[in-house]
């Protein structure tokens, strides 16, 4: 079955902090892929990023960027001096399964603080 | 606009009585879904769709049904609502294949009384 842990519950910084989401997966394909989304307080969910499983490299997009890696199975993603727009819950996600169905962590509350 | 809508976007509503919870995609997808969202819990899946007529259960399946006669329509249906089904629900859609980002409406908060 498939799994992912969001270990961080809710983290507060103060604006230009760096802060890093964790993100750890159990699948047993060898083809899948990983997303984060952001929802904001308005409630919807925004895309940020997909990697698929054969892509170690890793990207980053302005003040963020995003470190997979296979060998323990993690896809963290990291804020580079946070801003207060940046507060929002977090959630990565698996699919790769049958039915294209996208497994979600549980979520990381960010709280950046001015 | 390539958008996912979903109506209402608010809805209190008392045990037992019926109701829908429209979708809609302009997007031509064949690969539609709902989940539902609580707290710790993240977002699980309902039921999807892979195309007209095609529907299968997700993880949380009870106490809802859905259909799928059109290809841009996916509504979901609260046949008796119980209070364990107030959530936040979102309907998704996409091109089908696993790589493909999902689709996600704007939401719809359900409370059942």
């Amino acid at each position: 079955a498939q799994k992912v842990t969001q270990a961080q519950t809710e983290i507060s910084v103060v604006e230009k902090e760096d802060v890093t989401l964790d993100c750890v997966y159990e699948t047993r394909d060898t083809t899948y892929y990983l997303f984060w989304y952001k929802q904001p307080p308005s409630g919807e969910l925004v895309f940020l990023i997909r990697r698929n499983s054969f892509d170690e490299q890793n990207e980053i997009s302005g003040r963020y960027s995003w470190n997979f890696q296979k060998s323990t199975s993690s896809f963290n993603f990291t804020i580079t001096a946070s801003q207060v727009v940046d507060s929002a819950v977090y959630f990565c996600a698996l699919s790769g399964g049958y039915g294209n169905k996208l497994v979600f962590g549980a979520g990381t509350i960010l709280r950046v603080k001015s | 606009e390539a958008q996912v809508t979903q109506n209402p976007r608010y809805l209190i509503t008392v045990t037992g009585k019926k109701l829908t919870v429209t979708c809609s995609q302009n997007m031509n997808h064949e690969y539609m879904s709902w989940y539902r969202q609580d707290p710790g819990l993240g977002l699980r899946q309902i039921y999807y769709s892979m195309n007209v007529e095609v529907t299968d259960k997700g993880d949380v399946p009870e106490g809802y049904k859905v259909s799928r006669k059109e290809k841009r329509n996916f509504p979901l249906i609260l046949e008796s609502p119980s209070p364990n089904q107030t959530s936040l629900y979102f309907c998704a859609s996409s091109s089908g294949q696993a790589y493909n980002e999902q689709f996600f409406g704007p939401g719809t908060r359900l409370t059942v009384l």
